[in-house]
């Protein structure tokens, strides 16, 4: 399958810093990509859609103003961290959608832990 | 609002036995419900069920949709301490193409 890398795997920050994290597809051109976070034993909580070359779309409460999103080109989605608060503490994970596989066929990064002391 | 609900959230068995999680779906259009395996980092994709594919079957996992339930069930024979994961399911929309995600059933198989 397709393959999705996410940079860094783990960040740990001072509080009020801002934190970027990336998101590649990398064999394939993704106009769309997705970003989650994760509560420990939790599900994935959708928090926008990244869609290239135009405004993401974010979910119902989440601020995007804090959580800053950049679809520069077909396989690079990048998410900031603004001004991160302990209460940002959470596991981020980004997926691509491949527009040549079935469906809504999505692809995972490995994810970014993002500790904010 | 679109909303999928899995169901247990947690679960603990000894390997050899056989597991069924449930995952039940309210969506204004249903296009298509996804089953994921997520271990230590990224969930991998195991089953896409629609409305003309209704069962997926790989080796000791098998998956049904019941459309008319809206739900659906994710088996697994034989389990195994490697089948220890969150098992997630989604409901898929076609037209944005995002992923609700239900709320996941953490499943432990014992030796």
């Amino acid at each position: 399958g397709a393959v999705v890398s996410q940079h860094p795997s783990r960040v740990i920050c001072k509080s009020g810093t801002s934190v970027k994290i990336e998101c590649r597809s990398l064999d394939f051109q993704a106009t769309t990509m997705f970003w989650y976070r994760q509560f420990p034993k939790k599900s994935l909580m959708l928090m926008a859609t990244s869609n290239e070359g135009s405004k993401a779309t974010y979910e119902q409460g989440v601020e995007k103003d804090k959580f800053l999103i950049n679809h520069a080109s077909l396989t690079l989605s990048t998410l900031t961290v603004t001004s991160a608060h302990p209460e940002d503490s959470s596991f981020y994970i980004c997926s691509a959608r491949d527009p040549a596989g079935v469906g809504n066929t999505q692809y995972f990064g490995p994810g970014t832990r993002l500790t904010v002391l | 609002e679109d909303k999928v609900v899995q169901s247990p959230l947690s679960l603990v068995v000894h390997e050899g036995d056989t597991v069924t999680l449930n995952c039940s779906y309210e969506v204004t259009n249903f296009r298509s419900l996804l089953w994921y395996k997520q271990e230590k980092k990224a969930p991998t994709f195991l089953f896409m069920l629609t409305s003309s594919g209704i069962e997926k079957k790989s080796g000791r996992l098998s998956s049904i949709l019941d459309k008319k339930e809206l739900s659906s069930i994710l088996n697994i024979t034989a389990t195994q301490t490697g089948d220890s994961a969150i098992y997630l399911c989604a409901h898929g929309s076609g037209n944005t193409g995002k992923l609700i995600f239900g709320q996941g059933t953490t499943l432990q198989v014992k030796p």
